[in-house]
């Protein structure tokens, strides 16, 4: 089956510009996780859809990021404007209900730089 | 409220010689327990997990964990480790949380490497 799809692979920006990540997950997937994982550090939740509602997004710094989940399907996540402490790995995972005990899969995430 | 406690970041063995990776957890409901593993560039891979049957879990490349719930612990062991383990590893605690949802917590990861 077709994992979890991400892109881009890599990006690169200057401080104060907007980025845009999107992702694809498992098809059928009900639960979408965005994850940042900073260098040295473990995942830390952004944000969390079941369907296309968010169920959790406490960690997720509003004033400048923002998440969507088009249809319960896809979904992006912008930065704008982007900060230095900005620079990370963006994870996205998905798993089937969201109801407990799952397994999540991950995709293989956006390295995002902030020059 | 849910945590993760992932006792040392940096663990350094010899190849052929026992890993243990340790974790701690606290969860207000009854949790499901994973570790992943990263390797360099890689994505995340699920190594095993624990939901509420066995206490002693067996997951992928040898590697296995006990739960102990009186010592809120879940530790990742292996007899012998190989070159090829030497990676980051990551405990996660997931449960319930009060909106009916999944709420997953990753610890902070433990990087593992193995000496020739």
């Amino acid at each position: 089956e077709a994992g979890v799809a991400q892109s881009p692979r890599y990006k690169i920006i200057e401080k104060r510009q907007s980025v845009a990540f999107w992702c694809n997950p498992i098809s059928g997937h009900a639960t979408l996780y965005w994850y940042q994982q900073i260098l040295g550090q473990g995942p830390k939740l952004l944000i969390q859809f079941q369907n296309n509602g968010v169920v959790d997004d406490s960690q997720l710094p509003k004033d400048r990021f923002s998440a969507e989940r088009l249809k319960g399907v896809d979904s992006t996540l912008k930065i704008q404007p982007a900060k230095l402490e900005d620079s990370a790995v963006y994870l996205c995972a998905s798993s089937l209900s969201g109801t407990g005990g799952e397994k999540l899969f991950f995709g293989s995430g956006t390295q995002l730089s902030v020059l | 409220a849910q945590s993760v406690t992932q006792l040392d970041s940096h663990v350094s063995v010899s190849e052929g010689t026992p890993v243990l990776l340790r974790c701690n957890y606290s969860s207000s409901y009854s949790p499901s327990l994973f570790w992943y593993v990263q390797h360099p560039n890689k994505g995340l891979q699920l190594l095993l997990k624990y939901t509420s049957a066995a206490t002693l879990v067996k997951g992928i490349n040898g590697f296995e964990a006990e739960f102990k719930k009186s010592e809120t612990s879940f530790h990742l062991t292996k007899p012998s480790a190989h070159m090829s383990d030497a990676a980051e590893y990551f405990c996660v605690v997931s449960a319930l949380a009060s909106g009916g949802y999944q709420k997953v917590t990753f610890g902070t990861g433990t990087k593992l490497q193995v000496i020739p």
